[in-house]
């Protein structure tokens, strides 16, 4: 049972350059996010789509695009990498129930150079 | 002030011990807590829900409080194993985002 999938683990970028960061789950969750988490800091929502064709913006939208296609992938697109987007990414997934777990992905260790 | 403040610690405790974390939240509105364990370089996962009345799985209890807007996680008996970081998590007033505390990290020695 796979869970919640993210690609790459680990990525160094140089600025400027953009990259897409790959998310998909196998649960047949509505809700998926993206988070960006550093230090001393608690997880940051980025951006959150609650089903197909539907996304929304997060509390740290800037330099990031999503879109959500099918259900099962959420891809995360960096337009053009800053050092601040140095961070650890996590992608989730839940139902869409405000009580319910939300999964997470194992993380994608990004560095901008 | 945060919406969700945490203390960072780290609580250093001998295995065997009791050890209770708190964290506080802002907005008055919120109705759904939770308490994610996340491992050092690793996802957070879900250790439990936190329920109006008070809940246990286990060694562990939380607590809510909604008249001082904080809830409580007690881990009784400690092991090695509780080592990680201990995430408070709210959801932001009457929304479906999550807010996330910055964690207290938890170091259990022999």
């Amino acid at each position: 049972n796979a869970g919640v999938t993210q690609t790459p683990k680990f990525q160094v970028l140089k600025t400027g350059q953009s990259m897409t960061l790959q998310c998909a789950q196998d649960m047949n969750h509505e809700y998926m996010s993206w988070y960006r988490q550093d230090p001393g800091m608690g997880l940051r929502l980025i951006h959150y789509s609650v089903g197909a064709g539907i996304t929304d913006q997060g509390e740290v939208p800037n330099g990031y695009n999503v879109s959500r296609s099918t259900t099962e992938d959420f891809p995360l697109r960096l337009l053009s990498a800053a050092p601040s987007q140095t961070s650890v990414y996590f992608c989730a997934s839940s139902l869409f129930d405000l009580n319910t777990e939300a999964f997470f992905g194992q993380g994608t260790r990004l560095t901008v150079v | 002030r945060k919406e969700v403040e945490q203390d960072p610690g780290p609580f250093n405790v001998p295995e065997g011990a009791t050890v209770a974390f708190n964290c506080t939240y802002s907005n008055s509105a919120s109705q759904s807590f939770f308490w994610y364990r996340q491992d050092c370089r690793k996802e957070p996962k879900l250790l439990m829900s936190v329920y109006s009345s008070g809940n246990e799985d286990g060694r562990f209890t939380a607590q809510l409080n909604r008249a001082s807007q904080y809830i409580s996680l007690l881990i009784r008996d400690s092991k090695l194993s509780d080592s990680a970081t201990y995430l408070c998590v709210v959801n932001r007033g009457n929304t479906d985002k999550l807010i996330f505390g910055t964690g207290t990290r938890l170091q259990v020695f022999p």
